[in-house]
């Protein structure tokens, strides 16, 4: 049982290059997160992912966009990297339903910098 | 607005000492709140959370947090803070009457221990 797994772990952009992260989660959850950490800043939602086939937008969607691959993958994708988004970006996963206890597990992050 | 505010970005206390780490939400309704951990280099992990009931909960690694409803607030405490608690924490918030989905995170308090 892995939990949440993210690759890569690091990557490096230059300006305008375009990429995706992955996210994957074993533990059938049904609700699945993208968040950026920034210092100061704490954890800010990107999007999300109540279920497969709906995702909705969190507090700094712009310049991202994420497709719900199916139940247990999630992946978002810079299309035009900004050094804006240099950043610290963690994947997690909810399970959803009746007796849920709302907890997010979280992958180990992907470290990005676009230069 | 709503939001989660932790007033503290810093804190520094010696080994044996006591801790409080202050979280402050604004939303209409008591939300589902939660204390999460994050080491370096690490994703986070949860401490404890409330959802109902008494009002003082009790967590993992020896922590417990107050959940005040006059005050719009969720302390998080330790009696005796041991060098392996050097972290960052952050609380985190479920808005009530949503799809409890949405997840929103505080700055963060990022705390360090003197031997």
């Amino acid at each position: 049982n892995a939990g949440v797994t993210q690759t890569p772990k690091f990557q490096v952009l230059k300006t305008g290059q375009s990429m995706t992260l992955q996210c994957a989660q074993d533990m059938n959850h049904n609700s699945m997160y993208w968040y950026r950490q920034d210092p100061g800043m704490g954890l800010r939602l990107i999007y999300y992912s109540a279920s497969e086939g709906t995702t909705d937008k969190g507090e700094v969607p712009n310049g991202y966009n994420v497709s719900r691959l199916n139940k247990r993958e999630f992946s978002l994708r810079l299309e035009s990297a900004a050094p804006s988004q240099t950043s610290v970006y963690f994947c997690a996963s909810k399970s959803r339903g009746t007796g849920f206890t709302y907890e997010q597990y979280f992958g180990p992050g992907t470290r990005l910098t676009v230069t | 607005a709503q939001s989660v505010t932790q007033p503290d970005i810093h804190i520094t206390v010696s080994e044996g000492a006591s801790l409080e780490l202050r979280c402050n939400y604004s939303y209409g309704a008591t939300p589902y709140l939660f204390w999460y951990v994050q080491s370096p280099g690490q994703g986070l992990q949860l401490l404890l959370k409330y959802f109902s009931g008494d009002t003082l909960v009790q967590g993992i690694k020896g922590f417990e947090a107050e959940f005040k409803r006059s005050q719009s607030s969720f302390n998080l405490r330790k009696p005796s803070v041991h060098w392996s608690d050097a972290a960052e924490y952050f609380c985190a918030v479920v808005p009530a009457k949503t799809s409890y989905d949405k997840v929103i995170f505080g700055p963060g308090t990022s705390l360090s221990v003197i031997p």
